[in-house]
This record gives structure tokens, sequence and C-alpha cells, in this order.
């Protein structure tokens, strides 16, 4: 089993959705939550940052961690095309060990 | 805040050369810097973790020679790749981690290698 889980997709969604993106993950030493945007060909840029359980609201974005499911969740309202991208999940468990586990990525596509 | 610029975005280079691609935290002093690398359609790979003042630590599998990383400053870090083939093509991308929220990397907006 890996450590992160998380569905490549792709996912195609029409413009204004509800968009729900999920990881699962095995290390219950994980703490530190996060999720990126990565357009193609570019960096992954920081979206929520979320520290152990609980919502996180920025926005037309929510991040939810459930600890005890070992699942967290990105929401997306009222999708844009420009939301088109990869999204990665992160995680670490803190303290010293800044290194971080991704998912895989979900390609999303938000439809005009 | 947190911004960090990564240069060249993309390079072209002769099999057999070296190539040095840069990162620098532009607003913020990176004691730690990471380099990954990443496949197309695939997610980030570590390939070494970079502190300020000492030796980059790698993970398994990268060749320390092959990529040299250099992390002489608390806004700079570089990774040459040595004597490149075309193998060697790929995404690189460098992060950092702030003094504040130490278990955040931003990213830089990576560096397209070719390799002829």
């Amino acid at each position: 089993q890996k450590e992160v889980e998380q569905d490549p997709g792709p996912l195609s969604v029409p413009e204004g959705a509800i968009v729900s993106l999920n990881c699962t993950y095995s290390n219950s030493a994980f703490q530190y939550f996060m999720w990126y945007r990565q357009y193609s060909r570019k960096g992954p840029e920081l979206l929520m940052y979320t520290y152990s359980s609980g919502n996180k609201e920025d926005g037309r974005f929510t991040a939810q961690v459930d600890k005890s499911s070992k699942y967290i969740s990105l929401f997306i309202r009222d999708s844009q095309p420009s939301d088109s991208a990869t999204y990665l999940c992160a995680m670490n468990s803190g303290g010293s060990n800044y290194k971080l586990t991704f998912g895989k990525g979900t390609l999303l596509t938000v439809n005009p | 805040g947190a911004v960090v610029s990564q240069h060249p975005s993309w390079v072209i280079c002769k099999s057999g050369t070296s190539v040095k691609i840069e990162c620098r935290s532009l607003d913020f002093q990176a004691t730690t810097m990471f380099w990954y690398r990443q496949f197309p359609k695939q997610s980030l790979m570590l390939m070494a973790t970079s502190n300020e003042g000492s030796k980059a630590t790698y993970e398994q599998g990268v060749e320390k020679d092959k990529f040299l990383i250099n992390h002489a400053s608390l806004t700079l870090s570089t990774l040459t790749v040595t004597s490149a083939h075309p193998e060697d093509s790929s995404f690189y991308i460098c992060s950092a981690v702030t003094g504040v929220a130490k278990n955040i990397q931003y990213f830089g907006a990576g560096t397209r290698l070719s390799v002829l």
C-alpha cells in the first residue's frame, strides 16, 4: 500500500460545478496537509495548508482533514475554466522532517 | 510573500555538456531547499535535500556526481547536471522552506531540460 493514494482522474466538470478531490493516506504520523495546484509545465502552487484535523476555507476552496479516517479533501466551489490543472495533495509528519509525501495528482478540466 | 524564483525556465543543451539551474528565495531566507524531478504525467520525485552551508542529502538512486547541488547562501541553491545525456531530459523543480512554517514548501516555476 502506498503512503498516499490519490485518484489521478482525469476529472472533467462543467463550469460552475462543485469539485471534490480526495486523498487517503496510511501513515498516522502525518500532521501537516497541503494542496498544491500545478498548471502544465509549471511548478506547484500552494493552495491550502492544514494542520491536524478540521476544515479550512479560503474563497472558493475548502480543505478538510479527517485524521481518524486518514482522509483529506479539497472542495472547489463555482469551478472556473482557470481551475483546470493538476491538483496534488501533500503531507508530512512535522518536526525536523520537512520532506513531503505527495499523491500522484488529479488532473481536473473545467469546461466552459 | 514566499516567492521562489527558478532560472532558466527552459534550457536545451548538447549531450555531454553541463547545465546549471538556479533556485532563489526572493523574500525570505531558506535554510532548506529541495530539488525534484518530474516526468510527464507523473508526480514529483525528490532528488535531494539541500541545507545551507552543508552537503546535500541525496535520495536513494540519485547519482551524486551527476547532479551536483550547492547551497552556498540562505537564498540560493544550484543544481548542476553534469555531462548531460538525453535520458536526463526532464522537468526539474526546486522548493524552499521558510523559517516560520517549516513544513510548507514553496516551489519555483520549474526548469525544462532538453538534452540533444
